[in-house]
């Protein structure tokens, strides 16, 4: 079965600063996607940012970048400049192309400290 | 505007009085899907659709049903609720690749 842990319950950082959350997860398929979500206190999900499992290149948005390590099954996210606004929980999750169901990690709760 | 309407918002309901909650998205979008978030537990899919009459369970399925007799609608279904589905509901849709996706604004379901 697909699992995904995110080891981080809740994690703090200064305003401006880099912070770095943490995702594993396991399977034994070999192609697939990875996600990360936000939930801010509105509890709108927002999906920050997508990667395909074939491809090499760790995929970035704006502010927001991944290290996708295939062969230790790691997938962390990286939120540069960190802003008020990046207060949230973020999730990440997993879902296979033969299957497209999706499985979630518990989530870690972000905060921004001005 | 792009967008994933769900409806209720909020649901109160006493134990075994069938409900369901709607879904309808804007996009065209080919994949929709339901889950359910718990404290602690994240999210975790309830049954998901990759085209019209084309529907899948996830990983908690059970006391659930869902249809989808058209592409932009995907409603859930709950025969007998029972206090166990308490919880926050999201429908969310995609394209087939899931580079574009939506999540509805979530349905808080409380069972007395």
């Amino acid at each position: 079965a697909q699992t995904v842990t995110q080891s981080q319950p809740e994690m703090s950082v200064q305003e401006a600063e880099t912070v770095t959350l943490s995702c594993t997860y396991d399977t034994s398929e070999n192609n697939y996607y990875l996600f990360w979500y936000k939930q801010p206190p509105s509890r709108q999900m927002i999906l920050v940012i997508r990667q395909e499992a074939y491809k090499q290149q760790n995929a970035t948005e704006n502010r927001f970048s991944v290290n996708f390590q295939k062969a230790a099954k790691s997938f962390s996210l990286k939120i540069s400049d960190s802003q008020l606004g990046d207060t949230a929980m973020y999730f990440c999750a997993f879902m296979t192309y033969n299957n497209n169901d999706m499985r979630f990690g518990a989530g870690t709760r972000l905060t921004v400290k001005p | 505007e792009a967008q994933v309407t769900q409806n209720p918002r909020y649901l109160i309901t006493v134990t075994g009085k069938k409900l369901t909650v709607t879904c309808s998205q804007n996009m065209n979008h080919e994949y929709m899907s339901w889950y359910r978030q718990d404290p602690g537990l994240g999210l975790r899919q309830i049954y998901y659709s990759m085209n019209v009459e084309v529907t899948d369970k996830g990983d908690v399925p059970e006391g659930y049903k869902v249809s989808r007799k058209e592409k932009r609608n995907f409603p859930l279904i709950l025969e007998s609720p029972s206090p166990n589905q308490t919880s926050l509901y999201f429908c969310a849709s995609s394209t087939r690749t899931h580079n574009e996706q939506f999540f509805g604004p979530g349905t808080r379901l409380t069972v007395l």
